[in-house]
């Protein structure tokens, strides 16, 4: 079975402070593929990045940056000086290696930026 | 660009009803999926396929059915929809192990 915990149901930032998003999951699976989605108020998800279990490297993507434990089994999201844009639900979500690219969430966190 | 298409943004029906959620691709996606997202539960996922005319549950298929005739269009059925029905619902598509991407997702609000 698998499973992904986002323990984080809310933060709430003031713009130009930076935010982490905490990730934790759970997988019997040696390969296996770990996502982040943002869902900003229209509703629709959009994707931002995609890792594979073999690839532990960070990444960052301009305010955006992601670091990828395997150790810890965790992939955590983190936003550099936050804007009033970022205000969404974040989620993240795990896909098993043969499981069809089904995916498993977590429960989202969702993101407040206040001016 | 990938594209999913969902046929409503807003939908209300009546319990007792017959509900069509339709779902439609471009990308010639072989995998398509369909979850409902209600607040503090995420996304679960209701039905998937894997290719035309063939169709897997998810974690939650009570109370629904899918069909799958072409392989850009997958539909999610509503039998008789009951007001604990009511929730997004989001289409999303995939080429297998690739980023899975999503519609704008159809709130259903069932009276």
């Amino acid at each position: 079975a698998q499973k992904v915990t986002q323990a984080q149901t809310e933060i709430s930032v003031v713009e130009k402070e930076d935010v982490t998003l905490d990730c934790v999951y759970e997988t019997r699976d040696t390969t296996y593929y770990l996502f982040w989605y943002k869902q900003p108020p229209s509703g629709e998800l959009v994707f931002l990045i995609r890792r594979n279990s073999f690839d532990e490297q960070n990444e960052i993507s301009g305010r955006y940056s992601w670091n990828f434990q395997k150790s810890t089994s965790s992939f955590n999201f983190t936003i550099t000086a936050s804007q009033v844009v970022d205000s969404a639900v974040y989620f993240c979500a795990l896909s098993a290696w043969g499981s069809w690219g089904k995916l498993q969430f977590g429960a989202g966190t969702q993101v407040v930026v206040t001016p | 660009d990938v594209k999913v298409t969902q046929s409503s943004r807003y939908l209300v029906k009546r319990t007792g009803e017959k509900v069509f959620l339709e779902c439609v691709q471009d990308m010639d996606h072989e995998n398509m999926f369909w979850y409902r997202q209600d607040p503090g539960l995420g996304l679960r996922l209701i039905y998937f396929s894997y290719d035309v005319k063939m169709k897997e549950k998810g974690d939650i298929p009570e109370g629904y059915s899918v069909s799958r005739e072409k392989k850009e269009r997958f539909s999610l059925i509503l039998e008789s929809a009951s007001t604990n029905q009511t929730s997004m619902y989001l289409c999303a598509s995939r080429r297998g192990q690739e980023t899975q991407y999503f519609g704008p997702g159809t709130r259903l609000l069932v009276l």
